[in-house]
């Protein structure tokens, strides 16, 4: 069965420090993958995306995240954190078997020490 | 562009009730989606559409309806409402790609409150 793994529930990080949130996915045909940021009480927005090609990929904000195809994972990345970026973050991915849905993990909440 | 919207933004029922959570896009997206998003559980994909008088069932389709009668258009039945079943609820659509699913567009959100 389809799963999207966010071992992290809570991440506290010091303002500009550095910060790497986990996503983790099972099945065995080809992901894509994307990462949304909702603020409280607010919708869901885009960060980034991957569907093919380079697996380093560049979102807004400063976010980066990796594709890494033999650990099943797709690690967002963020070298200096800002206090506005304090939020809950959530990792999710479709996979390419023509199934359509689109399965969300259960979300990663950053605290931003000042 | 009004993007995604959805009615009603609050809404309380009793237990047994019916009713119709509004969703509509203009974007003239393809695919449409209904989430249900519940503490430390994320969202839920509840039913998506891949378009007009298609719909398929997502991870928890029990208890809720959808029918997809126009590209605009995704409404959401809950057909007898019942406690576990309070949740805020959000609507998306995206663009479908030849296997998957485009960025999607999240509503507002609709939160629900059953008694």
């Amino acid at each position: 069965a389809q799963s999207v793994t966010q071992p992290d529930i809570h991440i506290t990080v010091s303002e500009g420090a550095s910060l790497e949130l986990r996503c983790n996915y099972s099945y065995g045909a080809t992901p894509y993958l994307f990462w949304y940021v909702q603020s409280p009480g607010q919708g869901l927005q885009l960060l980034l995306k991957y569907f093919s090609g380079d697996t380093l990929v560049q979102g807004i904000k400063g976010f980066e995240a990796e594709f890494k195809r033999s650990q099943s994972s797709f690690n967002l990345r963020k070298p200096s954190v800002h206090w506005s970026d304090a939020a809950e973050y959530f990792c999710a991915v479709g996979w390419m078997d023509s199934s359509y849905k689109l399965i969300f993990g259960s979300g990663t909440r950053l605290l931003v020490r000042p | 562009n009004a993007g995604v919207t959805q009615t009603p933004k609050f809404q309380v029922l009793k237990t047994g009730q019916s009713m119709t959570l509004q969703c509509a896009q203009d974007m003239n997206h393809e695919y449409m989606s209904w989430y249900r998003q519940d503490p430390g559980m994320g969202l839920r994909l509840i039913h998506y559409s891949v378009g007009a008088g298609i719909t398929d069932q997502g991870e928890v389709p029990n208890g809720y309806n959808v029918s997809r009668s126009t590209t605009e258009d995704f409404p959401l039945r809950l057909l007898s409402a019942a406690p576990s079943q309070t949740s805020v609820y959000f609507c998306a659509s995206s663009y479908r790609r030849l296997a998957g699913v485009d960025t999607q567009y999240f509503g507002p959100g609709t939160r629900l409150t059953v008694l």
